[in-house]
């Protein structure tokens, strides 16, 4: 089976723009949860997706959203960015939610 | 919520001897307790973990156990080799109901020399 991928691994931007990244799961795998890896802050969980409805959510802001297609594709959002959002994005794929397998990760950068 | 706290944040052993990493949880619900290592610009890769109704759990020269009362749980790696060297991180599910909301540890990073 293929693994999570994640498009697109590296990402630039500026403090203000806004940023959609994706992700596609094992197959058959329909939980897609999402985190963030910084040095300071470690591995934080943004939200989880399951059969396309948001079932668990994370401490941050609104500007960080989420949406899983019909075929458990998932999409995260970051709206008017900040330079604090540069980060590893990895996401996590799960057939029922206990191993969770993750992808490379988006290493995004705002400037 | 959960809080997950992880000990040593780094760990140099020679190759062969054995390394031990303990967690602790906070939240007595959580019932799902992985371990991932994650190397140097890797993904984070799933290695062992552990479910609430076991107390050890062993997996060639990893093992993984589990305190409930203490609410603790360690990562036992035997005879290390150098491509042991990576960091180390455990987490623990939380009272979510399921275990895609982790909460990892700080990390450890692990150095096997020779």
């Amino acid at each position: 089976k293929a693994g999570v991928t994640q498009t697109p691994r590296y990402l630039i931007k500026t403090r203000g723009q806004q940023v959609t990244l994706s992700c596609s799961p094992i197959s058959g795998h329909r939980s897609v949860s999402w985190y963030q890896q910084t040095p300071g802050q470690g591995l934080q969980f943004l939200f989880e997706y399951f059969s396309e409805t948001q079932r668990n959510k994370g401490n941050f802001p609104g500007r960080f959203s989420g949406r899983q297609f019909s075929n458990s594709r998932s999409e995260m959002n970051v709206s008017t960015l900040e330079l604090g959002d540069s980060a590893l994005y990895l996401c996590a794929s799960s057939s029922q939610g206990w191993e969770q397998y993750f992808g490379p990760g988006t290493r995004l950068t705002v400037t | 919520g959960e809080n997950v706290e992880q000990h040593p944040s780094t760990l140099s052993v020679q190759e062969g001897d054995s390394a031990v990493i303990k967690c602790t949880y906070s939240d007595s619900a959580s019932n799902y307790f992985p371990w991932y290592k994650q190397e140097l610009g890797k993904r984070p890769q799933l290695i062992i973990d552990i479910r609430s109704n076991v107390g050890e759990k062993k997996d060639q020269r990893i093992a993984v156990t589990l305190n409930k009362t203490a609410k603790h749980f360690s990562l036992h790696i035997t005879e290390t080799q150098p491509e042991d060297s990576a960091v180390y991180f455990c987490a623990a599910t939380g009272n979510t109901g399921t275990a895609s909301k982790l909460t990892f540890g700080t990390g450890t990073r692990l150095q096997v020399t020779l």
